[in-house]
């Protein structure tokens, strides 16, 4: 699976778009990028998942850039209860694997 | 409709002890992934199971096991825990053979080895 990077660390005011970047430069054809999120003391929760088109769900849109080479995770109107780790996964999403490669994540601070 | 369950929710143990964990699976899913989550960072994958079988491992000691029984639910073993075995231990499941992208993660089990 390829290796993501992203942000330690964001902030974001309530009300407000969180803009949440993710680079994945070595990102095979059939691999997709996924988004988890970890709220403290909780297991991670599926968000959103692309392979190369805008995705968008009633949580978040994904934007992935045409070379597929990053992309950003948008909540459009950031709440207190947005505040947690998300994680940006790169894997194959098809066929039999399913294990998922976290890497450390971006802490995303939502305030008032 | 009941999402995955794990117990115990926290476990205190010795130095060279073993340990269980268990886990049930989100109603119709036949699929159980377990992850290790040390402090500060991402969970680890460790296993995962379908058909009651091991399917893919990641790169865990021998000392880390498990089993899948007929109904999907499953059990984590770790054998001879060491002090760096502290974690949060994560369930998710899914349905099998890459049938959906999600995984529903349980609320985990924090096992404290000292």
């Amino acid at each position: 699976d390829a290796k993501t990077t992203q942000p330690t660390s964001m902030d974001c005011a309530e009300g407000r778009a969180a803009n949440l970047p993710c680079n994945h430069s070595t990102i095979s054809g059939n691999e997709y990028v996924y988004w988890y999120r970890q709220i403290h003391s909780q297991g991670p929760q599926y968000i959103i998942h692309g392979l190369k088109n805008n995705e968008t769900n009633e949580m978040a849109s994904l934007i992935i850039t045409e070379d597929r080479k990053s992309s950003t995770l948008i909540l459009p109107h950031a709440t207190l209860r947005d505040t947690a780790v998300y994680y940006c996964i790169v894997r194959v999403g098809t066929g039999t694997a399913s294990k998922l490669t976290f890497g450390t994540g971006t802490r995303l601070q939502v305030t008032l | 409709d009941a999402g995955v369950t794990q117990s115990p929710t926290h476990l205190i143990k010795t130095r060279g002890q073993q340990v269980t964990l268990r886990c049930s699976p989100k109603s119709g899913h036949d699929t159980v992934s377990w992850y290790q989550q040390a402090l500060g960072q991402g969970p680890q994958f460790i296993f995962q199971y379908y058909e009651e079988e091991e399917r893919q491992r990641g790169n865990f000691p021998d000392r880390f096991s498990g089993h899948q029984f007929p109904n999907y639910s499953s059990e984590l073993n770790v054998n001879a825990l060491l002090l760096g075995d502290s974690a949060l231990y994560l369930c998710a499941s899914s349905l099998g053979l890459g049938r959906t992208y999600e995984q529903y993660f349980g609320p985990g089990t924090r096992l404290t080895v000292t």
